[in-house]
């Protein structure tokens, strides 16, 4: 079935590289995303991936796609205060409306 | 920039209420989303609409019904609230492009007491 799995916690000092990983189960994902979650907010879109790529940056952002591990990654380059929050991978499958969530990761970012 | 608003931030209602949860985007998406949030679960689909007067049941339905009689607004009633019920209620929304992803409102906090 549809799974994808996230560690639960990270904690990285301030100006380090964090880089959150994400592993999902369907190799028919099409699209995959990821939301970032601050404390009482909804979630907020950050990036997302076509499955034919494998990589993605856009600013600090670097999305890594492994599909023959079906392994995600997000690096966050010069991780700041602000980055704390909760980041969710997400996948689409095949031309689904749905999307499949992870349980989330809280990045803690110590100054 | 795509805005998805709930109504409330905050709700507070009984057991066995009627209870009535906005959302309304303003980018004339055809696709709408209810989920809920609980730790260490993520995000569970409860149903979403892929048009006006359009739905289907997602993951977690029961408990629960939608109503979209206006392609903005997708409501979502819980019949008979439940302290199970207690969570924070996430709506989304989405352009009908397969390749366009789902924005979210800042939830609804619910809680049943």
């Amino acid at each position: 079935g549809e799974d994808v799995e996230q560690s639960l916690f990270l904690s990285v000092r301030e100006g380090d590289s964090s880089v959150i990983n994400c592993t999902y189960t369907d190799s028919s994902s099409t699209y995959l995303y990821w939301y970032k979650q601050e404390p009482g907010a909804g979630l907020q879109l950050l990036t997302y991936i076509f499955s034919n790529m494998d990589m993605k940056q856009d600013q600090r952002l670097t999305v890594l796609l492994n599909k023959k591990d079906k392994h995600l990654s997000l690096r966050i380059a010069d991780t700041q205060t602000g980055d704390s929050a909760i980041y969710f991978c997400a996948e689409r499958v095949d031309s689904s409306y749905k999307l499949i969530f992870g349980s989330g990761t809280r990045l803690l970012v110590r100054p | 920039d795509v805005k998805v608003t709930q109504s409330s931030r905050y709700l507070v209602k009984r057991t066995g209420e009627k209870v009535f949860l906005e959302c309304v985007q303003d980018m004339d998406h055809e696709n709408m989303f209810w989920y809920r949030q609980d730790p260490g679960l993520g995000l569970r689909l409860i149903y979403f609409s892929y048009d006006v007067k359009m739905k289907e049941k997602g993951d977690i339905p029961e408990g629960y019904s939608v109503s979209r009689e206006k392609k903005e607004r997708f409501s979502l009633i819980l019949e008979s609230a439940s302290t199970n019920q207690t969570s924070m209620y996430l709506c989304a929304s989405r352009a009908g492009p397969n390749n366009q992803p789902q924005h979210f409102g800042d939830g609804t906090r619910l809680s049943i007491l």
